[in-house]
């Protein structure tokens, strides 16, 4: 367990339907990331927030997705419309990131993610 | 049909022997990559990382080599064990403006009696 919980850990939705996902990172992080993983890949990069500001979002981040860390803490992903080819893991991690000297840090802790299955 | 990516290299070593895992990455320009194991279900765990400045780290069991000239690292597990049993990615930090981890393909590792 490290830290980051998601919720749900499994999602079935019909498509047409809207689905939201929960992330609360480690308490103490300032960063937190939203990947989508597809069988058989690596986790992609989706979008990114430093404390509430939404700081950076992928092409993959089509206008049906949406995501926001209201106070800095939890974040929240809105897929509207879900369609079939949405289906995939939806990870979340946090980081806090600091400097050392000129070397910086930022170690991603991963959440187990929300299965999504759209029918 | 099924997609070529559900066909992840997998390497099987048995129990006990020393596992080696490759991976290439794509930016010149990166300075910081890990190793990241997910077993199935889970989401992926930190186990290793290192700096462009150096070509050689060491954990508990696990070393990684950096190779810049070629854009290589690979991951050994020493004495594998059947807990080791899972995906393994290389990531890559990349500095687009902000930092951005972009995962390599994942190998699959099977530790066989």
């Amino acid at each position: 367990d490290t830290g980051v919980s998601q919720d749900p850990r499994h999602k079935i939705t019909k498509r047409g339907q809207n689905v939201t996902f929960r992330c609360d990172p480690i308490s103490e992080h300032n960063r937190l990331y939203w990947y989508r993983q597809t069988l058989g890949q690596g986790p992609e990069f989706l979008t990114y927030f430093q404390n509430e500001a939404q700081l950076e979002k992928s092409r993959l981040l089509s206008d049906r997705f949406s995501a926001e860390r209201p106070k800095g803490s939890f974040s929240t992903l809105e897929i509207q419309r879900t369609e079939q080819g949405d289906s995939a893991m939806y990870l979340c991690a946090s980081s806090f990131t600091y400097r050392v000297g000129k070397v910086s840090y930022n170690e991603q802790f991963f959440g187990p993610g929300t299965r999504l299955t759209v029918l | 049909g099924e997609s070529v990516g559900l066909h992840l290299p997998t390497l099987s070593v048995q129990e006990g022997d020393n596992s080696i895992i490759n991976c290439a990455y794509s930016n010149s320009a990166s300075d910081y990559f890990i190793w990241y194991k997910q077993e199935s279900g889970k989401g992926p765990q930190f186990i290793i990382d290192i700096r462009s400045n150096m070509d050689k780290r060491q954990g508990q069991r696990v070393t990684v080599l950096l190779n810049k000239t070629v854009k290589h690292l690979s991951l050994q597990i020493a004495a594998t064990q059947p807990g080791d049993s899972a995906v393994y990615f290389c990531a890559e930090l990349m500095n687009t403006g902000f930092q951005k981890l972009v995962f390599g393909t994942g190998t699959r590792l099977l530790s066989v009696q």
